[in-house]
């Protein structure tokens, strides 16, 4: 992706509450788009991606995105957050024929009790 | 499997000093790219070897090189360290960029 944007740089939500943490991309060609969390002083763990074919992507720990391709957007949900889910979530996204991926300002999803 | 290990996890270095960062890829694994993680300008692509050769180079200086040997461990290199160097520096290494794995990264601190 030439550009990814995520539209909310922090999500406080209380446990067990649904969350949706949103993506936008912006490109010309065919992409990769994915979601990875990073847990303090971490790399990054890749949660899921979508490649191509199905839309709904499930991913570990309950994650689900859903890419859509008319409003370049690659959202993460999960419809019951746990306090262990805190943690930085970025969406990055990559052309199909390319080798760097662009990543998103990140956000930050904190679960309160 | 062991994952992507980076050597060391934590450096202090002091200004126009060099560095240099090492990454171990999993096993099989032929393309390392390297990325910055700062605060302020977010997860930026330094590059990416593959197979000893560099594929894709990131809008950084001339100062951050790199290089990947015969059994695909990468190295990159900081020369002339300024204070905006100062980030956690992520490898990761992948089949192709729809499989990417990344280590815990080298948290540099330049004073």
């Amino acid at each position: 992706a030439q550009s990814v944007t995520q539209l909310d740089s922090q999500v406080p939500v209380f446990e067990e509450a649904p969350v949706e943490l949103r993506c936008n991309y912006s490109s010309s060609v065919s992409v990769y788009l994915f979601w990875y969390v990073q847990y303090p002083n971490q790399g990054l763990q890749l949660l899921l991606k979508y490649l191509s074919g199905s839309t709904l992507v499930k991913g570990i720990n309950g994650f689900e995105a859903e890419f859509n391709k008319s409003q370049t957007s690659f959202h993460l949900r999960k419809p019951s957050v746990h306090i262990s889910d805190t943690a930085e979530y970025f969406c990055a996204g990559g052309e199909t024929s390319g080798s760097r991926l662009t990543f998103g300002e990140g956000t930050q999803l904190t679960v309160n009790p | 499997k062991a994952g992507v290990t980076q050597t060391p996890r934590y450096l202090i270095k002091t200004r126009g000093q060099q560095v240099t960062l090492s990454c171990s890829p999993i096993s099989g694994h032929r393309s390392v790219s390297w990325y910055q993680q700062t605060p302020g300008q977010g997860l930026q692509f330094l590059f990416e070897y593959f197979s000893e050769t560099q594929r894709n180079k990131g809008n950084f200086p001339g100062r951050f090189s790199g290089r990947q040997f015969s059994n695909s461990r990468s190295e990159m290199n900081v020369s002339t360290l300024e204070l905006g160097d100062s980030a956690l520096y992520l490898c990761a290494s992948g089949l192709g960029l729809y499989e990417q794995y990344f280590g815990p990264g080298t948290r540099l601190t330049v004073t």
